[in-house]
């Protein structure tokens, strides 16, 4: 079964700041896909990245971006300039492309942003 | 942009009462989900469903759970005798039809259960 590990339960960064959340999973498949979702303390899971392991090319979407080394099976999420908005809980999501039913989730990183 | 609707946002109830937590997934979507976060826990896969059915479940979801899609547009858990553990929070989500794995989940904002 795959599993994904968060190794950092919490994170701290400066206002304006590049900080990493570190995520790495665990599977057999070779063709899946990865997740980052963002969850405010209003609780809602936003999408924040997305990465195709067939890609060699990682992922970007403005401030944030990830680090996608399949050999070593970790899918880091990089958030440049960070802002106060930031500040959430951080999940990694991996989802097997042959199975459509399930997205497994990792335990999450709460970052904080210090103004 | 087309949401996935969840009501209610809060439900208290009693152990041992019976509870429905709705959801309204987004229109066009054809795979139906439930999760469930404990307070401060990681978020954990209940149910999928897919053409009128179950497609899988875990072993969460147990005989106290059930899902239903009763008409066209609602898609609802059900927990039939609730437990003080099965307070948390649930969330609902949907897909696009096969071959779109690499499209997220649309999760829903979520119903908070609080069991008393």
């Amino acid at each position: 079964a795959q599993t994904v590990t968060q190794s950092q339960p919490e994170m701290s960064v400066q206002e304006a700041e590049t900080v990493t959340l570190s995520c790495t999973y665990d599977t057999s498949e070779s063709d899946y896909y990865l997740f980052w979702y963002k969850q405010p303390p209003s609780r809602q899971m936003i999408l924040v990245i997305r990465q195709e392991a067939y890609k060699q090319q990682n992922a970007t979407e403005n401030r944030f971006s990830v680090n996608f080394q399949k050999a070593a099976k970790s899918f880091s999420l990089k958030i440049s300039d960070s802002q106060l908005g930031d500040a959430a809980m951080y999940f990694c999501a991996y989802r097997s492309a042959w199975n459509n039913n399930d997205m497994r989730f990792g335990a999450g990183t709460r970052l904080t942003v210090k103004p | 942009e087309p949401e996935v609707t969840q009501t209610p946002s809060h439900q208290v109830t009693q152990m041992g009462q019976e509870v429905i937590l709705r959801c309204v997934p987004i229109s066009n979507h054809l795979y139906f989900y439930w999760y469930r976060q404990i307070l401060g826990q990681k978020v954990e896969f209940l149910v999928s469903f897919y053409n009128n059915e179950i497609s899988e479940k875990s072993e969460i979801f147990d005989d106290q759970f059930s899902v239903e899609r009763p008409d066209g547009s609602n898609f609802t858990l059900k927990i039939r005798s609730t437990k003080l553990e099965d307070s948390a929070m649930y969330f609902c989500a949907s897909n696009p039809s096969t071959g779109a794995n690499n499209s997220p989940l649309h999760f829903g904002n979520g119903t908070r259960l609080t069991v008393t």
